[in-house]
């Protein structure tokens, strides 16, 4: 089975401007979240999409946003560009959630984002 | 009140010997607690995981201890080798209407030297 795939892996970007990164989920997997890695802050969760709604957002301004299509793809997106955004942005799916259960989050490799 | 703290934030260990990774939370709604290894270049990996209600989970070398009252956890990798060379994270799961959202603790870099 196909694990979670990020596309692009590496992309840079000037202050201001957007940028759209990409996750297909492990086939089978609905809920799509995306994590923000950085050396200072480390793993932050960002939000988490099922059945194409945002069903939970972390602690992030609105020029961090979301969406996600019918084959639970996600893509997420940033706007206006900051220094700060740099990071390596982690999209993660898992099965449907109840409390207690065991499915676990699956990881991509990332999208590795630098801002000059 | 959601975070997970982890300790140390670096380990040297010699090829053979015992890895202890510590973490600690706050949040009594946390219902799983996974491990995950990171490897330069690539995603967090699951290594293993334990809910709430065991003390105790083993998987090969790597054994997660659990002490609820404490609210606390703890990696230990047994007979540890270079290839477990890496970064490992601790994490305290919630989970809201079917949402998982996982709170990381910083990390912990080991080297385990030959």
């Amino acid at each position: 089975k196909a694990g979670v795939t990020q596309t692009p892996r590496y992309l840079i970007k000037t202050r201001g401007q957007q940028v759209t990164l990409s996750c297909s989920p492990i086939s089978g997997h609905r809920s799509v979240s995306w994590y923000q890695q950085t050396p200072g802050q480390g793993l932050q969760f960002l939000f988490e999409y099922f059945s194409e709604t945002q069903r939970n957002k972390g602690n992030f301004p609105g020029r961090f946003s979301g969406r996600q299509f019918s084959n639970s793809r996600s893509e997420m997106n940033v706007s206006t560009l900051e220094l700060g955004d740099s990071a390596l942005y982690l999209c993660a799916s898992s099965l449907v959630g109840m409390v207690g259960g065991n499915s676990p989050l699956h990881f991509g490799n990332g999208t590795r984002l630098t801002v000059t | 009140q959601q975070q997970v703290k982890q300790s140390p934030q670096s380990l040297i260990v010699q090829k053979g010997g015992i890895s202890i990774i510590n973490c600690a939370y706050e949040n009594t709604a946390f219902d799983y607690f996974p491990w995950y290894q990171q490897f330069p270049g690539k995603g967090p990996a699951l290594l293993i995981a334990i809910r709430p209600d065991v003390s105790e989970k083993k998987e090969g070398r790597f054994t997660i201890s659990f002490n609820k009252s404490a609210k606390q956890f703890s990696l230990h990798i047994m007979d540890s080798q270079p290839g477990d060379s890496a970064t490992y994270f601790c994490a305290a799961r919630i989970t809201r209407a079917g949402s998982y959202q996982l709170t990381f603790g910083k990390g912990t870099k080991l080297s385990v030297i030959p």
